[in-house]
């Protein structure tokens, strides 16, 4: 069946640094990517998604493209900030089944 | 923007009583799912629903059962609530199977 891999947590950055997420997944079919963000105390928000191959999603700095030959979903963001400590989920969405969540990442920015 | 309300933020009950616990979203959307999140487990579904008064099991039913009577409304009920069933409670809407998903704010339940 499909389903989606992350890397395993928690990150820890100093402010300011460079944050890579990696996602990968595994799908019979054409499926939609998402990355959703949870904060503390909090439910789940859609942080951006992509529906096709080659499509780059982004949103408050973070960006992730659908990439169809590596089967990935990396999020990307150039410049964390404190606030962006979070938990950070890679989704996979298709049709004909329910959508399916990664464990999730902690991250933690340090000033 | 899409509005999806959970009935309590934190909830403390006794074993053995019955829970009910209720989402409601504003945007229309056929379908609606319920989630329980614990440490080291991820999100799971519990059941789902893709239109009114249709109910589907998702992956850890046992325990627990759902009313959707009117489309912005998805209930999950606890029957008789056990110290097992403590977690964090996630509600969800999605106007497409497949489709981005949002949430509601979480019900802590502890049950004691």
């Amino acid at each position: 069946g499909d389903s989606v891999t992350q890397m395993e947590g928690p990150v820890t950055l100093s402010e300011e640094a460079f944050l890579t997420i990696n996602c990968t997944y595994t799908a019979t079919g054409y499926p939609s990517l998402f990355w959703y963000v949870q904060y503390p105390g909090e439910g789940l928000q859609l942080l951006l998604k992509a529906t096709k191959a080659d499509d780059k999603g982004s949103n408050k700095g973070f960006e992730a493209t659908y990439r169809k030959e590596t089967t990935s979903f990396h999020l990307e963001k150039g410049s964390v900030q404190v606030s962006d400590s979070a938990v950070y989920f890679c989704a996979l969405g298709a049709s004909y089944d329910k959508v399916i969540f990664g464990p999730g990442t902690s991250l933690s920015v340090i000033p | 923007d899409v509005k999806v309300t959970q009935s309590s933020r934190y909830l403390v009950k006794r074993t053995g009583e019955k829970v009910f616990l209720e989402c409601v979203q504003d945007m229309d959307h056929e379908n609606m799912f319920w989630y329980r999140q614990d440490p080291g487990l991820g999100l799971r579904l519990i059941y789902f629903s893709y239109d009114v008064k249709m109910k589907e099991k998702g992956d850890i039913p046992e325990g627990y059962s759902v009313s959707r009577e009117k489309k912005e409304r998805f209930s999950l009920i606890l029957e008789s609530a056990s110290t097992n069933q403590t977690s964090m409670y996630l509600c969800a809407s999605s106007p497409s199977f497949g489709g981005e998903q949002y949430f509601g704010p979480g019900t802590r339940l502890t049950v004691t």
